[in-house]
């Protein structure tokens, strides 16, 4: 399968505890999103990198909260002292540029924080 | 504020029905447009898209979807609803097409199709 994979698909923490997500975009795509979901809403949108530069984050994305791609290939999104509120799914998609492009999404992997 | 509209929040159909979703935007300038669904425990899968060029867009599993710029809207169809499209659908838009960095999603519009 080559489309973005995401793991955990689902992860139970307690609060206070950090927890790390990874995302594998599809392979020849360059730019990299993160999104939030929560039940009954739309996704909202966290940060997103060109290659390895994280190009912008949501003012939702607190200090808590952090996004890397060190090799412009794979992600990871950690949330340190987790609390109840980051309990949602987070989403991770990818696309190609330059040129007409769509965001392709993967599984998502489901928080739940206790 | 850039916002996606979706006017439907629930929408109950029998099979055969008719399926229209709509959708509206607040931004005036050269926008992409999309599409999502949903089915239940599945991931976003891309449904249809407008960039440019055609207003009438069609889509996977006989979807189709219509850019009226003058109404900022981008409504989904369907002429004959069946019980697997049960599932969530999201309007999504790009206002900055050409220079694509982040969707802004509307709330969604859960479908569900009886037999």
């Amino acid at each position: 399968d080559t489309g973005v994979s995401q793991d955990p698909r689902h992860k139970i923490t307690k609060r206070g505890q950090n927890v790390t997500f990874r995302c594998d975009p599809i392979s020849e795509h360059n730019r990299l999103y993160w999104y939030r979901q929560t039940l009954g809403q739309g996704p909202e949108f966290l940060t997103y990198f060109q290659n390895e530069a994280q190009l912008e984050k949501s003012r939702l994305l607190s200090d808590r909260f952090s996004a890397e791609r060190p090799k412009g290939s794979f992600s990871t999104l950690e949330i340190q002292r987790t609390e109840q509120g980051d309990s949602a799914m987070y989403l991770c998609a990818s696309s190609l540029v330059p040129g007409v492009e769509t965001q392709y999404f993967g599984p998502g992997t489901r928080l739940l924080v206790l | 504020a850039q916002s996606v509209s979706q006017h439907n929040h629930h929408v109950i159909l029998s099979e055969a029905a008719s399926l229209e979703l709509g959708c509206n935007y607040s931004y005036g300038g050269t926008v992409n447009l999309f599409w999502y669904v949903q089915y239940p425990g599945q991931h976003l899968q891309l449904l249809l898209k407008y960039f440019s060029g055609d207003p009438l867009v069609k889509g996977i599993k006989g979807f189709e979807a219509e850019f009226i710029k003058s109404k900022f809207s981008f409504n989904l169809r369907k002429p004959s609803v069946q019980w697997s499209d049960t599932a969530e659908y999201f309007c999504a838009v790009n206002p900055n097409a050409g220079n694509n960095r982040k969707l802004i999603w509307g709330l969604g519009t859960s479908l569900a199709v009886n037999p």
